[in-house]
């Protein structure tokens, strides 16, 4: 199994609204991370997790919170988001860090209202 | 300054063409990445370089390490390889992928 899979595809929120986007995999890799993409933009790394402990984070704003309850699973808590925060997130996940090949899920696209 | 810098940013060509695309880097780095990224959303990892060449059905990937330079080229070209092509490279001891800003490319029938 060589999938990154991502939930839900789409999300649409308000700006009090509380989701949360998921991810998972199941090859037994011990880094995963989050990106935002923009349109027409490359993707910008958010937050990486290593052995489950958050390795990185690229000073992103705290209404983004993220959560890996074991070496599977990933969560990404949104809070209080604005309009700018549409995009598309996106999850990956590596065997070792950033220099091992990264699996990517399809992506959350996110529309705050 | 971007850490990466990718060309052409936008290239058109006929089916059956071969294409190349371009990535130069500025940093000292662990590994190279080349990604393609379909409409939509999804990105697939072609090829992860560290030297020399790498070769997958019709892709080819190379890089020169002292030239701070590395080219993905296409074969053959079809349609179905119109994407997004993204270059990043891993920062020796950064623990981060530096990306480029992708050439979009689209293979006409």
């Amino acid at each position: 199994d060589t999938e990154v899979t991502q939930t839900p595809k789409h999300l649409v929120m308000g700006m009090t609204n509380k989701k949360s986007l998921k991810c998972e995999q199941h090859m037994g890799h011990r880094a995963m991370y989050w990106y935002k993409q923009k349109a027409k933009k490359p993707p910008e790394l958010m937050f990486v997790y290593s052995y489950e402990k958050l390795s990185i984070n690229e000073s992103v704003p705290s209404r983004f919170s993220p959560e890996c309850p074991n070496s599977s699973l990933l969560n990404l808590h949104l809070h209080a988001l604005q309009p700018e925060d549409s995009a598309l997130y996106l999850c990956a996940s590596s065997w070792g860090g950033p220099a091992d090949t990264q699996y990517f899920g399809p992506g959350t696209r996110l529309t705050v209202l | 300054k971007n850490e990466v810098e990718q060309s052409p940013q936008n290239l058109t060509a006929q089916e059956g063409e071969f294409i190349t695309i371009n990535c130069s880097y500025s940093v000292g780095i662990s590994a190279l990445h080349w990604l393609q990224q379909h409409p939509g959303g999804g990105i697939v990892s072609l090829f992860m370089l560290s030297s020399g060449k790498k070769k997958h059905g019709r892709l080819i990937a190379t890089i020169n390490i002292q030239e701070k330079h590395s080219s993905l080229h296409i074969t053959a070209s079809h349609p179905r390889d119109s994407a997004v092509y993204i270059c990043a490279v891993d920062q020796t001891g950064a623990n981060n992928l530096f990306f480029g800003t992708g050439t979009r490319l689209t293979v006409i029938p």
